[in-house]
């Protein structure tokens, strides 16, 4: 399976710890995308890399958010001292480079967070 | 502020029925993505559509975007079981970064009765 990969699937913690997801994209796709996903909504877009440069974060992004992708292949999000709200779907996506196939994007099956 | 708004929310059909989805905003975008999504898992790319008033066939799902690219339709012909799940629309806007971040309707959840 060549698809985006996440790990783990299901992650329960308890208020104040800290939790640290992974993401695999398509091999070569140089595009990568976090978002976050609650019950009865839709994906919100959390932050962008083109490659290793992270170009992009939204306000949702809290202090206690940090993302990274070291050398422009797998990426990590760690959420800090993680709060109930906290619980949700958290889905990484990539895509191809701009200019092969624009704007399409490919998502992983996601890691379901719940914070008790 | 939801910048796409899909219609209807829920819908519940029997097995041979017809049915179409709509998602409108007020926003020009770049392109726009259809999802279907199972509980449990990722959204799971159905179409991009990306030229004014085209329109894409897949099976039994036809796929339209708007002349304006504001709005699409997903209709759905002869429904089946399998066709059961949570339908997304996702549209993409350039940004200065070029990020082609994805804005996401609600979304439609469709129930296929036998």
């Amino acid at each position: 399976d060549t698809g985006v990969s996440q790990d783990p699937r299901h992650k329960i913690t308890k208020r104040g710890q800290n939790v640290t997801f992974r993401c695999d994209p398509i091999s070569e796709h140089n595009r990568l995308y976090w978002y976050r996903q609650t019950l009865g909504q839709g994906p919100e877009f959390l932050t962008y890399f083109q490659n290793e440069a992270q170009l992009e974060k939204s306000r949702l992004l809290s202090d206690r958010f940090s993302a990274e992708r070291p050398k422009g292949s797998f990426s990590t999000l760690e959420i800090q001292r993680t709060e109930q709200g906290d619980s949700a779907m958290y889905l990484c996506a990539s895509g191809p480079p701009a200019g092969a196939w624009v704007d399409t994007q490919y998502f992983g099956p996601g890691t379901r967070l719940t914070v008790l | 502020t939801q910048l796409l708004e899909q219609s209807p929310q829920f819908l519940s059909i029997q097995e041979g029925e017809n049915l179409t989805v709509y998602c409108n905003s007020s926003s020009v975008f770049s392109s726009l993505q259809w999802y279907r999504q199972e509980p449990g898992e990722g959204p799971v790319l159905l179409v991009t559509v990306v030229t004014g008033g085209e329109v894409k066939k897949l099976k039994r799902l036809t796929f339209q975007f708007g002349d304006a690219r504001k709005d699409s339709s997903l209709h759905i012909t002869a429904a089946q079981t399998g066709d059961t799940g949570l339908y997304l629309c996702a549209g993409a806007r350039m940004a200065l970064q070029h990020t082609d971040k994805l804005i996401f309707g609600t979304g439609t959840r469709l129930q296929v009765f036998p």
